[in-house]
């Protein structure tokens, strides 16, 4: 596609339930990252994937958050047993090479709402 | 750790007022710094960037210039226009690369509306 594009662009869940977020890169951007933003704070890191090296995991707030991707495209963002914090609008963005061409394309979000 | 801080908003200006907003940093080294805007219904996409002291990034008539000795990147833009209300971060990404200096560190985001 033209942009990265990301599922479902809303998601409305019951706390503990689980949720999966859809990320579409852009075709041949070998680099992928899932940030998320809470209402009143900066992007959050979460996790980003280069290619086929091990996932940088660092970001990812607790063992219930969990990142796939297949095939070095599509990438999928889980959460189990969601919480309200979790509330949030998660951002998927790729890019070409990772940040040595430092430029990122994100997607529109999904806002996610635990109730 | 890494962090930026950005000036609180939302700003509201009138078309053609002179804008700044303000975007420090604490890094060690020189981190590359950026400027980021989301417009409404979009997704963030680059402004503008400066990966060295000194060095002034700028595009669609924004300017922003990397300023070691008082680690701040301000975000300027002498006559602003309707067309520029967005929400814009401030970011940066550590010094040097290697895995895992891939991250970019956000700031909160301003929120910035102008007016007709």
């Amino acid at each position: 596609g033209a942009g990265v594009s990301q599922s479902p662009s809303n998601k409305v869940t019951e706390k503990g339930k689980d949720v999966e977020l859809r990320c579409d890169p852009i075709s041949g951007h070998t680099a992928l990252y899932w940030y998320r933003q809470s209402l009143g704070q900066g992007l959050e890191f979460l996790i980003y994937f280069q290619g086929n090296s091990a996932p940088d995991k660092s970001g990812l707030p607790s063992d219930r958050f969990s990142a796939e991707r297949t095939g070095g495209s599509v990438s999928t963002l889980t959460i189990q047993r969601t919480q309200q914090e979790d509330s949030a609008v998660y951002l998927c963005a790729s890019s070409l090479e990772g940040l040595i061409n430092e430029k990122l394309f994100f997607g529109s979000g999904t806002q996610l709402s635990v109730l | 750790g890494n962090s930026v801080t950005q000036m609180e908003g939302p700003v509201t200006l009138s078309e053609e007022a002179f804008l700044t907003i303000n975007c420090t940093y604490t890094a060690t080294g020189y981190p590359s710094l950026f400027w980021y805007v989301q417009y409404p219904g979009e997704g963030l996409q680059l402004l503008l960037k400066a990966t060295k002291a000194d060095d002034k990034g700028s595009n669609k008539g924004f300017e922003a210039t990397y300023r070691k000795e008082t680690t701040s990147f301000h975000l300027e833009k002498g006559s602003v226009q309707v067309s520029d209300s967005a929400v814009y971060f401030c970011a940066l990404t550590p010094a040097g690369y290697n895995f895992g200096n891939e991250k970019l560190t956000f700031g909160t985001g301003t929120r910035l509306t102008i007016i007709p």
